[in-house]
């Protein structure tokens, strides 16, 4: 069982650069999700796909950010133009929706190691 | 919009103590609840998922109760232990995404 990773793990950058996280989820999942966490705080969501299709983003994504997950299997989340702000752990989770208990459905997720970025 | 607070924020207990570690949220509707640890600059580890039409999970030393209709669950920790030390955070999830609180730094002293 591999998990599910994150590259990089640390990113550092200058204001102005742009970056992009890839997130590797694990294989039979169909769900992958990105969230963004600051110091002291949970983890905030971004955006979430279902396969290749991205059902939801939130109004914290910017038009500076943007994600893909071509062929339903890893994902990037690119940030351009970066931000002092933008900096904060990225985290990415990916679950697998089954059928629950009385009729709704339930998927638990996995948490990757996240990547750090800080832009200078 | 769902909101969801954790009380108390810090906690520091000597080991062996049994403690009781409280979440609310305001939506009733929820999906799932779900627990996790996270150890300083690392990602989220999963404790315990409770579906909603449950009331309780057990895993080892861990027991998480789920209370819809008041909008609370608690996660109980027995016989704490030193490595048991981290930020313990609850999750509450709709169909499409999870709504995070800001967790629970928990220090179990030797």
């Amino acid at each position: 069982d591999t998990g599910v990773s994150q590259d990089p793990r640390h990113k550092i950058t200058k204001r102005g650069q742009n970056v992009t996280f890839r997130c590797d989820p694990i294989s039979e999942h169909n769900r992958l999700y990105w969230y963004r966490q600051t110091l002291g705080q949970g983890p905030e969501f971004l955006t979430y796909f279902q396969n290749e299709a991205q059902l939801e983003k939130s109004r914290l994504l910017s038009d500076r950010f943007s994600a893909e997950r071509p062929k339903g299997s890893f994902s990037t989340l690119e940030i351009q133009r970066t931000e002092q702000g933008d900096s904060a752990m990225y985290l990415c989770a990916s679950s697998l929706v089954r059928p629950g208990l009385a009729g709704s459905p339930t998927y638990e997720q996995y948490f990757g190691p996240g990547t750090r970025l800080t832009v200078t | 919009k769902q909101e969801v607070t954790q009380i108390p924020a810090a906690l520091s207990v000597p080991e062996g103590e049994n403690l009781v570690l409280n979440c609310s949220f305001t939506d009733s509707a929820i999906y799932n609840l779900q627990w996790f640890r996270q150890d300083p600059g690392k990602g989220l580890t999963s404790l315990l998922l409770i579906q909603s039409s449950q009331r309780e999970q057990t895993s080892g030393r861990l027991n998480a109760s789920l209370d819809k209709s008041s909008g609370r669950s608690t996660l109980y920790i027995a016989a704490s232990q030193p490595g048991d030390s981290a930020t313990y955070l609850c999750a509450v999830s709709n169909f499409n995404k999870f709504y995070f609180g800001s967790g629970t730094k928990l220090n179990v002293k030797p």
